[in-house]
């Protein structure tokens, strides 16, 4: 089945502890992104990557750090964690990026609290 | 900047009735629109994409249109069911793929 895997689905972490939110894919996609979702904000990319060892900053990418070592796996990084990173967060792929034909898929999500 | 809009906010229907959500975009110069699903606290579900060269898309009873010269898209759900209930969000992908997505309409169906 074609898929989009987060782990864990659900995080409590304490402030400054460095954490990964890991996100694979099955697809053989090339594009794969990185967004969070707050109440009243919606959903806003933090980080995407066109292909293997390229990556760029989408609108929000302060305090997170990704990589694309493999086509398939895309984790994001907290180096360290703070509160205002509390929310919901989406790993997406698609086979590639602008193409009229490109369906992006997400995966369940990762519910993350910083206390 | 891309900009996408949905009317209503929310949205609260009998279970049978017919319903329409609204999507409104400001750059004509898309490549496609996709409608997904949420259920709360969950992932995004793709409805329905809709190339820029195509009109509507039809899935089950799910019907979505493309108008680019307007700046619109609707998605059309036939027959509602109390399990249809979620946030329906549309996105258009802009600058290197990333997905500008609306604010969604919530929508309840009451048995």
């Amino acid at each position: 089945e074609a898929q989009v895997t987060q782990n864990p689905r659900y995080l409590i972490t304490v402030t400054g502890k460095k954490l990964t939110v890991t996100c694979s894919q099955n697809m053989n996609h090339e594009y794969m992104s990185w967004y969070r979702q707050d109440p009243g904000l919606g959903l806003r990319q933090i980080y995407y990557s066109m292909n293997v060892e390229v990556t760029d900053k989408g609108d929000v990418p302060e305090g997170y750090k990704v990589s694309r070592k493999e086509k398939r796996n895309f984790p994001l990084i907290l180096e360290s964690p703070s509160p205002n990173q509390t929310s919901l967060y989406f790993c997406a792929s698609s086979l590639r990026h602008l193409n009229p034909n490109t369906e992006a898929f997400f995966g369940q999500g990762t519910r993350l609290t910083v206390v | 900047k891309q900009e996408v809009t949905q009317i209503p906010a929310a949205l609260s229907v009998p279970e049978g009735e017919n319903l329409v959500l609204n999507c409104s975009f400001t750059d004509s110069a898309i490549y496609n629109l996709q409608w997904f699903r949420q259920d709360p606290g969950k992932g995004l579900t793709s409805l329905l994409l809709i190339q820029s060269s195509q009109r509507e898309q039809t899935s089950g009873r799910l019907n979505a249109s493309l108008d680019k010269s307007s700046g619109r898209s609707t998605l059309y759900i036939a027959a509602s069911q109390p399990g249809d209930s979620a946030t329906y969000l549309c996105a258009v992908p802009t600058s290197y793929g990333k997905l500008t997505f609306g604010q969604g309409t919530i929508l309840t169906v009451h048995p």
